[in-house]
């Protein structure tokens, strides 16, 4: 079965930077692209990067463009995001996520990053 | 970026009753619409593709439809686990985005 295990997340000062790691397994990790999705707690999704299978592509949503890097290593099974110069409002649980075609169709259980001095 | 903006923001109703969600995108999407459910302390899951496609596993009471702006959800009888919120997202362009979430709650 699918299992994407995130983990990195804790507690950093504005300003500062995390690495966030997600382990994924029971499917074949190369060929698919993978997203990181955030989320503040009792509050809405917010879309956050996606990389290709190959780590050809990447996107990114405005609000972390320049700040943000996500990659991945398919030798490990494993996606990455890299997070520079967090603020206050980048507080939240960030899920990783496999894509289907465009759509998410498995979702790990999130790690949260709280941003706070 | 395209907005999706969902409505209502919650939605009040009794088990076997019929849930009508909305999703309005700001520009056409075709039919790049996502659907998901998600339940407290839970990470969302799949419900629909493309607008109208169920996704495996997910009971046939639930449906979308819709194409270009204006997409609905609709389940046709709510049962107790049908409780939570649901989010709309498009994969039409990038940057991904998400519509804000309606809650279906017990009323």
């Amino acid at each position: 079965q699918v299992q994407l295990v995130e983990s990195g997340g804790g507690v950093v000062q504005p300003g500062g930077s995390l690495r966030l790691s997600c382990a994924a397994s029971g499917f074949t990790f190369s060929s698919y692209g993978m997203h990181w999705v955030r989320q503040v707690p009792g509050k809405g999704l917010e879309w956050v990067a996606f990389i290709r299978y190959d780590g050809s592509s990447k996107f990114y949503a405005d609000s972390v463009k320049g700040r943000f890097t996500i990659s991945r290593d398919n030798s490990k099974n494993t996606l990455y995001l890299q997070m520079n110069s967090l603020r206050a409002e980048d507080t939240a649980v960030f899920y990783c996520a496999k894509d289907l075609l465009g759509k998410i169709d498995y979702w790990g259980q999130g790690t949260l990053v709280t941003v706070s001095s | 970026e395209i907005v999706l903006t969902q409505s209502p923001a919650t939605l009040s109703l009794s088990p076997g009753e019929r849930a009508t969600l909305s999703c309005r995108a700001s520009q056409s999407v075709s039919t790049y619409l996502v659907w998901y459910q998600q339940k407290p302390g839970q990470a969302p899951r799949l419900l629909i593709y493309d607008a109208s496609n169920r996704a495996t596993g997910i009971p046939a009471r639930f449906s979308g439809s819709g194409s270009g702006t204006d997409f609905t959800l609709t389940i046709s009888s709510l049962e107790p686990e049908d409780f939570a919120v649901y989010f709309c997202q498009q994969r039409s362009n990038w940057p991904r985005t998400f519509g804000q979430g309606t809650k279906v709650e017990i009323k």
